[in-house]
């Protein structure tokens, strides 16, 4: 158990629909990171929150958003959503902001969307 | 355009036995590398990290290699147990002044056969 959690562990939505992923990072850590996690594309890096403020954004898409709350737990909000976007959601965490070498990240369990 | 090439896509051993990964990576500029095991269905798990000035570092069984010149790194694993059944995965992080992207090799599957 990484200390990650992620909630919920599964969603089955449909196309043009809505949803919220939840994650709780470790005790003390400040970063926050999400991943994409697709069959045909392997992983890939959305986005990174430290502190509260954005820090680094990969392939996100537009119709995707996050945030990170006071209490530094952070959501991410998929929109319009498409068949595509069915994949494993990551949420990691790490306690600084990853500049340095020794900051690792810890995984959570992952939300399983599935969008029919 | 930043890329993390791994190879072998898949690999089969036999348990006692052990193996080496490769990665190769086009990432610039070059922050650190690092290696992740994830298992089926679940989050990866951090093996090793490693800078620009690092050439070696281990975990228990696995050590991981770095050339920041040939920019190519590998992961021996030592007298392979079953459990080491799972996907490798190297990833690079690209960017300075604590601004980081995070680009992910499609990673390696090891099967370890009793």
């Amino acid at each position: 158990d990484s200390g990650v959690t992620q909630t919920p562990k599964h969603l089955i939505t449909a196309t043009g629909q809505r949803v919220t992923l939840r994650c709780s990072p470790r005790s003390g850590d400040l970063s926050v990171y999400w991943y994409q996690q697709s069959l045909d594309q392997g992983l890939q890096f959305l986005i990174q929150y430290y502190n509260g403020e954005e820090r680094a954004k990969g392939n996100i898409l537009e119709r995707f958003s996050a945030q990170q709350f006071p209490d530094l737990h952070s959501e991410l909000n998929l929109s319009s959503l498409e068949l595509g976007d069915s994949a494993l959601y990551f949420c990691a965490s790490s306690v600084w902001w990853g500049g340095t070498p020794s900051d690792t990240q810890y995984f959570g369990p992952g939300t399983r969307l599935t969008v029919l | 355009k930043n890329q993390v090439e791994q190879s072998p896509q898949s690999l089969i051993i036999l348990e006692g036995k052990n193996c080496t990964l490769q990665c190769n990576y086009t990432v610039s500029p070059f922050s650190n590398l690092r290696w992740y095991k994830q298992d089926t269905g679940r989050g990866p798990v951090s093996l090793t990290i490693m800078t620009f000035s690092e050439n070696t570092k281990s975990n228990g069984r696995y050590t991981a290699t770095l050339d920041a010149d040939t920019k190519q790194s590998s992961l021996h694993i030592t007298a392979s147990q079953l459990s080491d059944s799972a996907s490798y995965i190297c990833v690079v992080s690209a960017g300075t002044s604590g601004t980081y992207k995070y680009i992910f090799g499609t990673g390696t599957r090891l099967k370890v056969l009793a």
